[in-house]
């Protein structure tokens, strides 16, 4: 079993949806959580940080529950530039030698 | 400002070929980080260095690979002998407090 697992999707929803993805991971010492945008043949991008009483940056909601071990991305009124792949990240653990450990990434596709 | 830099973003290398990807971190961070990404899975940790010292290398996959940061700036991550399973967009990290900034990649095929 992956540390970090994601539904690779893809997720196909027409402008203006609400989309949600999960990820979870099987390390509890786990204490830093991220999620990244990655475009097609281009290097991901921080998207936003994610803390234990969630946080919200404009259409975009980040959650971490640590008792079911998950963290999740909201997108509300989904643009056709929020096609994309998703990744998680999570770092800490064991070595917390600050590397991170990501998800495969689930890819999302935004229909006119 | 100027983020991290690599060079160079494409090669193409023939079986057996030793090559070197260059990365340039943003200026004045510490710690620096190597991944590699396969088509279509997320970035694996190769290793990491804070300023000149490799703390952990436990993600290189075999012996051909190694990397070096000899001033704490500039880092090389060399392969020696490329395998086809080589083949992978090589990215560069750094960090900005608890945050990790990606470089474009280099992206090697080996053929």
């Amino acid at each position: 079993r992956k540390e970090v697992e994601q539904d690779p999707g893809p997720f196909n929803v027409p402008e203006g949806a609400t989309v949600a993805f999960n990820c979870t991971y099987s390390n509890s010492a786990s204490q830093s959580f991220f999620w990244y945008r990655q475009d097609c043949r281009k290097e991901p991008k921080l998207l936003m940080s994610v803390y234990s009483s969630g946080n919200e940056d404009g259409r975009f909601t980040a959650q971490l529950n640590r008792a079911s071990q998950y963290i999740s991305l909201l997108i509300r009124d989904s643009k056709l530039s929020d096609s994309a792949t998703y990744l998680c990240a999570v770092k800490g653990g064991s070595s917390n030698t600050g590397k991170l450990i990501f998800g495969q990434g689930t890819t999302l596709q935004v229909k006119p | 400002g100027a983020g991290v830099s690599q060079s160079p973003r494409y090669k193409v290398a023939k079986r057996g070929q030793d090559v070197a990807l260059r990365c340039d971190p943003i200026s004045g961070h510490v710690s620096l980080f190597w991944y590699q990404q396969a088509l279509g899975q997320g970035p694996e940790f190769l290793t990491y260095f804070q300023n000149e010292a490799q703390l952990d290398k436990s993600g290189l996959p075999s012996d051909r690979f190694f990397a070096e940061r000899p001033e704490g700036s500039v880092s090389t991550l060399k392969i020696q002998r490329t395998q086809q399973e080589d083949s992978a967009v090589y990215l560069c990290a750094s960090t900005q407090g608890n945050e990790q900034y990606f470089g474009p990649g280099t992206r090697l095929t080996v053929t």
